[in-house]
């Protein structure tokens, strides 16, 4: 079955330094690996993707996540946060030979960037 | 939030009452979703259309009945079935008819629906 785990609840990161938000799926065949932020009572807006291709996969706002085949990982991350990157971040999985349609999301990790 | 409106952002009802979620999206998207979000638990999807007049039971699908008679419109209506109604939903888009394809898509969500029932 597909999963994504998201082991940290909370990550507490001071501005300027880097971060790194973890997640690790599990899935059959080849994943495709999305992240979303949420902002409080808001919808979740997509960071970026992996699909094929370069390991090293930018996004929005300046966050990358590297896809990692051996450790099954996709972890994101900043080289400099910002206190307005404060927020619930999500990685999401689909595995196209069990249902395009459907999209496995972790439960979810809220980054802290305290100033 | 990228073109998908929900209304209204707040809603209270009185168990035993039906309720209908409105979303609409401009996009020009496909395949439509519902999520439920509940702290900790990530977002669970209720249910998904990939076609105009066709839709599909996601992982928690009891309880909640959607329609889509048009590709812009997925309104979900949760029922007196449902046992545990209060929470945050969001509805979603992608572009993506064929099954192949819409994997490789990101979905544009909308601003959300908070549930009360009491």
């Amino acid at each position: 079955a597909q999963s994504v785990a998201q082991p940290e609840d909370q990550v507490n990161v001071a501005e300027g330094n880097p971060l790194t938000v973890k997640c690790t799926y599990s899935v059959s065949g080849n994943p495709y690996l999305f992240w979303y932020v949420q902002y409080p009572n808001r919808g979740l807006q997509f960071l970026l993707k992996y699909i094929t291709g370069d390991n090293l996969v930018k996004g929005s706002y300046g966050f990358e996540a590297e896809f990692n085949k051996s450790q099954t990982s996709f972890h994101l991350k900043k080289p400099s946060a910002l206190v307005s990157d404060s927020a619930l971040y999500f990685c999401a999985v689909r595995a196209p030979n069990t249902g395009g349609f459907k999209t496995i999301f972790g439960a979810g990790t809220r980054l802290f960037v305290k100033a | 939030d990228g073109g998908i409106t929900q209304s209204p952002k707040y809603l209270f009802r009185k168990e035993g009452q039906n309720v209908t979620l409105s979303c609409e999206q401009n996009l020009n998207h496909d395949a439509m979703y519902w999520y439920r979000q509940d702290p900790g638990q990530g977002l669970r999807l209720i249910y998904y259309s990939q076609i105009v007049n066709d839709f599909q039971k996601g992982d928690i699908a009891e309880g909640y009945s959607v329609s889509r008679e048009k590709k812009e419109s997925f309104p979900l209506t949760v029922t007196s079935a449902q046992k545990n109604p209060t929470a945050f939903y969001l509805c979603a888009s992608s572009i993506g008819r064929s099954l192949g394809l819409a994997s490789i898509y990101e979905q544009y969500f909308g601003p959300g629906t908070r549930l009360t029932v009491t």
